[in-house]
């Protein structure tokens, strides 16, 4: 069946310090992959999403990376700040499918002044 | 555009007592869904509804009950809550795919519930 999960529970960086956060899926149908962020007390916030005819994207200050052939998937953080503490979800979807996402349990990422 | 809004922000409910979780949206999304988060436990779909007047179950259902009478709105309800329904429940809404080809959904602050 589908699952997502990460490899880490958490991690802790320097300030400044770049951060990569993993995540393995199951589901070889899956084609769109989010990367949320949930900071203490809120909800889960878009980051950035890739498409599986894509192995990377950029954002600002972030990239994920797509390796189909082992099913994982990469959030990088550039230059990690304080305010980039949180829990990092990253969820998968079948476009052709199902309306649903599946998340995965979340990395709490410690950014130390 | 306020987003995705979540009322009330924390209640207390004795068990047995029933309550309704309003969620709002002024996106204009066609897809609304309601996810309950505990401890270690991630993000859980308990409904959704991919469009006005439809629903579907999604992961957790038992004990809840959802209307989608307008497109804007999506309630959960609770007839007769029980301590293992506490939790932090969060509503979320997002395109449909035939619109924009994304699955992208963006989420309210959170209703924190906690049943005695």
């Amino acid at each position: 069946g589908e699952s997502v999960g990460l490899h880490l529970p958490t991690l802790s960086v320097q300030e400044g310090d770049n951060s990569i956060i993993n995540c393995a899926y199951s589901n070889s149908a899956s084609d769109y992959f989010i990367w949320y962020k949930q900071e203490s007390g809120k909800g889960p916030q878009f980051i950035i999403d890739i498409r599986s005819n894509m192995d990377k994207r950029q954002g600002q200050r972030v990239t994920v990376l797509l390796n189909k052939t082992v099913k994982h998937l990469s959030l990088q953080i550039a230059a990690t700040q304080p305010g980039d503490s949180a829990v990092y979800f990253c969820a998968e979807n079948n476009w052709g499918g199902s309306e649903k996402l599946v998340f995965g349990k979340g990395t709490k990422l410690t950014v130390n002044p | 555009n306020a987003g995705v809004t979540q009322t009330p922000k924390f209640r207390v409910l004795k068990t047995g007592q029933s309550m309704t979780l309003l969620c709002a949206q002024d996106m204009n999304h066609e897809y609304m869904y309601w996810y309950r988060q505990d401890p270690g436990m991630g993000l859980r779909l308990i409904h959704y509804s991919v469009g006005e007047g439809t629903t579907a179950k999604g992961e957790v259902p038992d004990g809840y009950n959802v209307s989608r009478l307008k497109k804007q709105n999506f309630l959960l309800g609770l007839e007769s809550a029980a301590p293992s329904q506490t939790s932090v429940y969060f509503c979320a809404s997002s395109y449909s795919k035939r619109t924009s080809g994304v699955e992208t959904q963006y989420f309210g602050p959170g209703t924190r519930l906690l049943v005695l």
